[in-house]
């Protein structure tokens, strides 16, 4: 059975960081390439960034309104991607989700964590 | 950044109505498009992919249509748990990017 399952949400000051974790299993994660997909209260989905799978080079790339703040990372031996969000801004407030890539076949997305940004 | 016009933004539908969303996109994207479906407090679901491909579990009653700019997603026959909100999303050009969404409800 194929779980992902986000953690590490909360409530922070504007400025301050916060990490996400993504825990997979069930599926081969070391090929999979890893997304994080965000929805602010009330408003649509919003793509955040992803990291390809290391043999196809482990690169990142980013939306533009997190791009130098936000950085998206992988770790195969413990089937997790990270989401480190620095420098964090009221807009930044939303459900994350993680998912697997887009052009595989099969797909898998997680529950979501709460980031609340606030004072 | 590609930008993705879905339409309309909004539309009341009967049980059993033929519905019909459009996605354009603001260059060619070939068919790097899918489709996902988002119930209230849920994450999204992924209907289709590369444009036309039916996700396994989904049922056949969804389609998806088009190549380069022009995308649609179809359902045959609305079915009370169809009621929600779709968005397609191109995944051809970094960053990737979502359509604004349409809310299906019930008429």
């Amino acid at each position: 059975e194929v779980h992902l399952v986000e953690s590490g949400g909360g409530l922070v000051k504007p400025g301050g960081s916060l990490r996400l974790s993504c825990a997979a299993s069930g599926f081969p994660f070391n090929i999979a390439w890893m997304n994080w997909v965000r929805q602010a209260p009330g408003k649509g989905l919003e793509w955040v960034g992803h990291v390809k799978a290391k043999s196809e080079g482990g690169t990142t790339d980013y939306t533009t309104p997190v791009e130098g703040r936000f950085t998206v990372a992988r770790d195969d031996s413990k089937n997790t991607v990270y989401l480190q969000m620095n420098s964090l801004k009221t807009e930044d407030t939303g459900v994350y989700y993680c998912t697997t890539g887009y052009a595989s076949t099969w797909y898998y997305w997680g529950q979501g964590a709460l980031v609340t940004v606030s004072a | 950044d590609i930008q993705m016009t879905q339409s309309p933004s909004s539309l009341s539908a009967s049980v059993g109505d033929r519905v019909t969303i459009i996605c354009r996109a603001s260059q060619d994207i070939r068919n790097d498009l899918g489709w996902f479906q988002q119930k209230t407090g849920k994450a999204p679901r992924r209907l289709i992919y590369a444009a036309s491909s039916l996700q396994s579990g989904v049922p056949s009653r969804f389609s998806g249509s088009g190549f380069g700019t022009e995308f649609s997603l179809t359902i045959s026959s609305l079915q009370p748990e169809d009621f929600a909100t779709y968005y397609c999303l191109q995944y051809n050009s970094n960053p990737f990017t979502f359509g604004g969404g349409t809310t299906v409800e019930i008429k």
